[in-house]
């Protein structure tokens, strides 16, 4: 089954604990990206990666990063978590090479910081 | 800051009323998507539009995209309680260095009353 998984489902943290979320998907993708989701404010881009070992800033890469070193896999890392970081995340990815096609998503990480 | 607006921001309707989501983008966009988010789901992609004044159908489901490329809407006629759910509009920028980045819209919760 076509998919991209993340792990874990929910999260919670204290404020400095660095943590990793995974992604991964199974579609041969080339463009996978990472969003958050918060009340009143949709999805924001984090990072996106057009390929293997190209990555690039979204609209709010403060606090967090990601590596492309496998096309099937795109973590999220926060070197140094802080509440303002507690967040719905979803990873997603498509197939499109030029840019961003039609996004496949995972079930989303829920992140709390406390 | 966010520069895909989408309005209204909640919409309730009684069952068999139209519905209707705007999105404005204050640069021309290369293309947009729309998404649906069923309440604790994740987004599932609807439909991408390319071209200029470019309009789609799926059923009870009309998307245009406005001539300049800055605009779009999704009208949904007649609706019923399985379109319950928030919908996004995302638009890839016809920017050269940002061709790669995902701008959604904040995204309109719609409520059906049966």
């Amino acid at each position: 089954e076509a998919q991209v998984t993340q792990n874990p489902r929910y999260l919670i943290t204290v404020t400095g604990k660095k943590l990793t979320v995974t992604c991964s998907q199974n579609m041969n993708h080339e463009y996978m990206s990472w969003y958050r989701q918060d009340p009143g404010l949709g999805l924001r881009q984090i990072y996106y990666s057009m390929n293997v070992e190209v990555t690039d800033k979204g609209d709010v890469p403060e606090g967090y990063k990601v590596s492309r070193k496998e096309k099937r896999n795109f973590p999220l890392i926060l070197e140094s978590p802080s509440p303002n970081q507690t967040s719905l995340y979803f990873c997603a990815s498509s197939s499109h090479r030029a840019g961003p096609g039609p996004q496949h998503f995972g079930d989303g990480t829920r992140l709390s910081i406390l | 800051g966010q520069q895909v607006m989408q309005i209204p921001q909640y919409q309730h309707v009684q069952e068999g009323e139209d519905f209707t989501t705007y999105c404005n983008s204050s640069t021309t966009l290369s293309n947009i998507q729309w998404y649906k988010q069923r309440p604790g789901g994740h987004p599932v992609f609807l439909i991408q539009l390319v071209k200029s004044g470019e309009v789609k159908k799926q059923k009870r489901l009309t998307f245009q995209f406005g001539e300049a490329k800055k605009n779009s809407s999704l009208h949904i006629t007649a609706t019923q309680t399985t379109d319950v759910g928030t919908y996004f509009c995302a638009g890839r920028r016809l920017i050269y260095n940002q061709g790669g980045k995902l701008i959604f819209g904040q995204g309109t919760e719609l409520s059906v009353k049966p």
